[in-house]
């Protein structure tokens, strides 16, 4: 178990709809990172979050947004849902010089 | 561009056959080196940091090893709960801090009894 939690497991909803992604990081680590995992694109990067603020972007498209709360959980917000947005959506969390540890994903179908 | 490439891109070994994967990169300067280990509907599980060319570690039955232009994830005798997909990442220095890792699309490995 690596610590960082994530909600919910799975997704499925409608093309042009909204839906928002929660993490829980590790107990002590600041940050928080999204990735996008699909299977013509491997895992890639979304946006990082330090101890509240956004500390780096990706390719993250503009229908997408994130923040990072006082008590360090992240919400990933994804808007105007296409069908190109079915994917593993992984946070993982760190702290200062440490890996990143992964969460177990939510799976998003968009239909 | 930070860019990592992994190969092969599927391996199937029958069990104790010993093989290697490799991870190669490109990066303008190397904070780190990662291997994880992803299982299917899991999320990545790290198993090593590599930090200077030469450097080892060990877990079980595997060894990751670490050059100036790739690593191998050497796997000893494996065994059938050894398949998964393993996943190497570098994670570049960068002014500002915001060290983000950059991952190779995995070798899938199979591990037949």
């Amino acid at each position: 178990d690596s610590g960082v939690t994530q909600t919910p497991k799975h997704l499925i909803t409608a093309t042009g709809q909204r839906v928002t992604l929660r993490c829980s990081p590790r107990s002590g680590d600041l940050s928080v990172y999204w990735y996008q995992q699909s299977l013509d694109q491997g895992l890639q990067f979304l946006i990082q979050y330090y101890n509240g603020e956004e500390r780096a972007k990706g390719n993250i498209l503009e229908r997408f947004s994130a923040q990072q709360f006082p008590d360090l959980h992240s919400e990933l917000n994804l808007s105007s849902l296409e069908l190109g947005d079915s994917a593993l959506y992984f946070c993982a969390s760190s702290s200062t010089n440490s890996p990143l540890h992964f969460g177990n994903g939510t799976r998003l179908t968009v239909t | 561009e930070d860019q990592v490439t992994q190969s092969p891109e599927a391996l199937r070994l029958q069990e104790g056959e010993s093989s290697s994967l490799n991870c190669s990169y490109t990066v303008s300067g190397l904070r780190g080196l990662f291997w994880y280990r992803q299982d299917p509907g899991k999320g990545p599980e790290f198993l090593f940091t590599l930090y200077s060319a030469g450097e080892e570690k060990e877990k079980e039955r595997l060894k990751a090893t670490l050059t100036k232009k790739e690593s191998f994830l050497h796997i000893t005798a494996p065994k059938p709960e050894d398949s998964a997909t393993y996943l190497c990442a570098v994670q570049p220095f960068v002014s500002g801090g915001s060290y983000i890792p950059t991952f190779g699309r995995g070798t899938s490995l199979i591990v037949h009894p």
